[in-house]
């Protein structure tokens, strides 16, 4: 069964400083990722999905992501934190790569950004 | 600008007294989903509308309903609602064949 596991549920960051969001997968055939942020009280917002393309992954706000099939990784990186980026990180995984409602979440890493 | 848009923000009902929940889209998407997502928790799909196609998950409770009369509106209906399903709702849709599915704000609702 597809599974996803965010590793940290709680990353706390200073302004500037390297942010490292990290999530893997199990999947028994080629999956698709995602990166969703909430703020608080907010829905979700895609930042970046990866779909058997390109293995490093440009999304929004300056993030992006890399899949590293051998490691069945799909870490979130930014390179200078902002204070805006506080919010909680959902990883997510396609079972079949459709929209037929299998969109697994990872259980969600919390970040703070320090001024 | 097209998106997912969900009524009332804050819902707060009696316990065991039914509550309905509204969605809408202007996407023109296939396919709508009804998530449930409790404090410090992640989504959880209760079920979703490929067209006119209900597809339930297999643990959703038979307290929660849903219904879809056209494409842009969707329903979820709790019949008698306890304690446990105060919570964050969130809607959301995606086209046909595709893999992004965009979110509502979501409705928290607090039962009494």
């Amino acid at each position: 069964a597809q599974s996803v596991t965010q590793l940290g549920s709680h990353v706390s960051v200073s302004e500037g400083a390297l942010v490292l969001l990290r999530c893997n997968y199990s999947s028994s055939v080629p999956p698709y990722l995602f990166w969703y942020v909430q703020y608080p009280n907010q829905g979700l917002q895609l930042l970046l999905k990866y779909t058997s393309a390109a293995t490093l992954v440009k999304g929004i706000n300056g993030f992006e992501a890399e899949f590293k099939k051998s490691e069945t990784s799909f870490h979130l990186t930014k390179p200078s934190a902002h204070m805006s980026d506080a919010a909680e990180y959902f990883c997510a995984v396609s079972v079949d790569g459709g929209s037929q409602g299998n969109l697994i979440f990872g259980k969600g890493t919390k970040l703070s950004v320090k001024p | 600008d097209a998106m997912v848009i969900q009524n009332p923000r804050y819902q707060v009902t009696q316990f065991g007294k039914p509550v309905t929940l509204s969605c809408s889209q202007t996407l023109n998407h296939n396919v709508m989903y009804w998530y449930q997502q409790k404090s410090s928790q992640a989504p959880k799909l209760l079920f979703h509308y490929y067209d006119k196609d209900f597809n339930n998950e297999a643990d959703t409770p038979d307290n929660f309903q849903s219904r879809r009369p056209n494409t842009s509106f969707c329903f979820l209906d709790i019949r008698s609602p306890g304690l446990g399903d105060a919570a964050m709702y969130l809607c959301a849709a995606s086209k046909v064949n595709q893999e992004t599915q965009y979110f509502g704000p979501g409705t928290r609702l607090l039962v009494l």
